[in-house]
């Protein structure tokens, strides 16, 4: 079975600067993709950002990118520019490939945007 | 094109009652997940329905079942509901494609008292 990671409950960064959120996975499979989702107060769940698995490059949508390090199982988001519209839980999650569409996700952890 | 919806988005049930959520996905989306969210277990997937067929299951007892219908909404169903399961209940939808992503709804936060 696979597990996700993320070791940091809670995290805070002021307007502006940069944060990097870590997540680590445990898997046997070697086609899978990994994701990160935020759920603002809202609860709405957003899709920030996906990678591949067998991409080496990182994947960088805007302010936010990747540090996707395959052979560690390491899958770290990188905020940059931080906004208060940032703040929020952040989820990383994990999907098999070639499995339909089932999620595993991290426990979350809540990112503080300051001012 | 419209979001997922889900419907009731807030719902209060008494232990040993039984509950029916719907999930209607963005038009042409046939894969369907069902996730429940609790501050104890964190997210976890219940099951996925694929063109009317449960493709995927999580760990969860048999109280717990769902259906897709032939326009792909979607149902999930709780029976004999127990204290722990209050939560907030998430549906997502995507299209069956590579990569694979997945479109939330809002949920529908369930209390059971």
């Amino acid at each position: 079975a696979q597990t996700v990671t993320q070791s940091q409950p809670e995290m805070s960064v002021q307007e502006a600067e940069t944060v990097t959120l870590s997540c680590t996975y445990d898997t046997s499979e070697n086609n899978y993709y990994l994701f990160w989702y935020k759920q603002p107060p809202s609860r709405q769940m957003i899709l920030v950002i996906r990678q591949e698995a067998y991409k080496q490059q990182n994947a960088t949508e805007n302010r936010f990118s990747v540090n996707f390090q395959k052979a560690a199982k390491s899958f770290s988001l990188k905020i940059s520019d931080s906004q208060l519209g940032d703040t929020a839980m952040y989820f990383c999650a994990f999907m098999k490939a070639e499995y339909g569409n089932k999620l595993v996700f991290g426990a979350g952890t809540i990112l503080r945007v300051k001012s | 094109k419209a979001g997922v919806t889900q419907t009731p988005r807030y719902l209060i049930k008494t232990r040993g009652q039984q509950v029916t959520l719907s999930c209607s996905p963005i038009s042409g989306h046939r894969s369907v997940s069902w996730y429940q969210q609790t501050p104890g277990q964190g997210l976890q997937f219940l099951f996925e329905y694929f063109s009317e067929t449960q493709r995927n299951k999580g760990n969860f007892p048999g109280r717990f079942s769902g259906r897709q219908f032939s326009n792909s909404r979607s149902e999930m169903n709780v029976s004999t509901l127990e204290l722990g399961d209050s939560a907030l209940y998430l549906c997502a939808s995507s299209l069956n494609r590579d990569p694979p992503e997945q479109y939330f709804g809002p949920g529908t936060r369930l209390t059971v008292t």
